[in-house]
């Protein structure tokens, strides 16, 4: 699986837009880049994939570059309960083994 | 509800006294996993089933046994618990499809202390 590379801590005023970049420069043609969060202990929760154009589901919006290079996660409206480690993955989706989460970022909704 | 539920949520044990976590899947998924997750070390997975009687190891199966004998579960055995251990344990479920996997669920954790 190719390497991502997040910050390690964001923070974002609720209300606002939270925009969570992942650069993932050494990713394949067929590895999709996927986002998972986990607040405080909790079981991680999937958010969105996607593999080359950009998704939004009710969660968040994914936009890749053309390049695939690096993907924003974008919170469009961001509450106090968004706050939590965010994950950027990139695999195969015929990979039978894991996700590999890396340490992802930690945002911080701040009221 | 679409769910995956481990039991117990939390355990306090002994060193040696063999246990038992087991995780349940209510979304007829193939695919189910075992993570286990320590400060600084992110989720590392102990074991995964593709399906019915098929198991595999993942990147740290020592010290743990898991079986699949019905699709909907996937119980991780640990026969002789040591305190190394201590740790936080997610199951993890996910539909298989046409030989792929896409989103996986998770369950609300188990936190284990082996003392």
């Amino acid at each position: 699986d190719a390497k991502t590379t997040q910050p390690p801590s964001m923070d974002c005023a609720e209300g606002r837009a939270a925009n969570l970049p992942c650069n993932h420069s050494t990713i394949s043609g067929n590895e999709y880049v996927y986002w998972y969060r986990q607040i405080h202990s909790q079981g991680p929760q999937y958010i969105i994939h996607g593999l080359k154009n950009n998704e939004t589901n009710e969660m968040a919006s994914l936009i890749i570059t053309e390049d695939r290079k690096s993907s924003t996660l974008i919170l469009p409206h961001a509450t106090l309960r968004d706050t939590a480690v965010y994950y950027c993955i990139v695999r195969v989706a015929e990979d039978n083994n894991d996700m590999r989460f890396g340490a992802g970022t930690r945002l911080t909704v701040k009221p | 509800e679409a769910q995956v539920t481990q039991n117990p949520r939390y355990l306090i044990t002994v060193t040696g006294k063999k246990l038992t976590v087991t995780c349940s899947q209510n979304m007829n998924h193939e695919y189910m996993s075992w993570y286990r997750q320590d400060p600084g070390l992110g989720l590392r997975q102990i074991y995964y089933s593709m399906n019915v009687e098929v198991t595999d190891k993942g990147d740290v199966p020592e010290g743990y046994k898991v079986s699949r004998k019905e699709k909907r579960n996937f119980p991780l055995i640990l026969e002789s618990p040591s305190p190394n251990q201590t740790s936080l344990y997610f199951c993890a479920s996910s539909s298989w499809t046409s030989g792929r996997t896409y989103e996986q669920y998770f369950g609300p954790g188990t936190r284990l202390t082996v003392t």
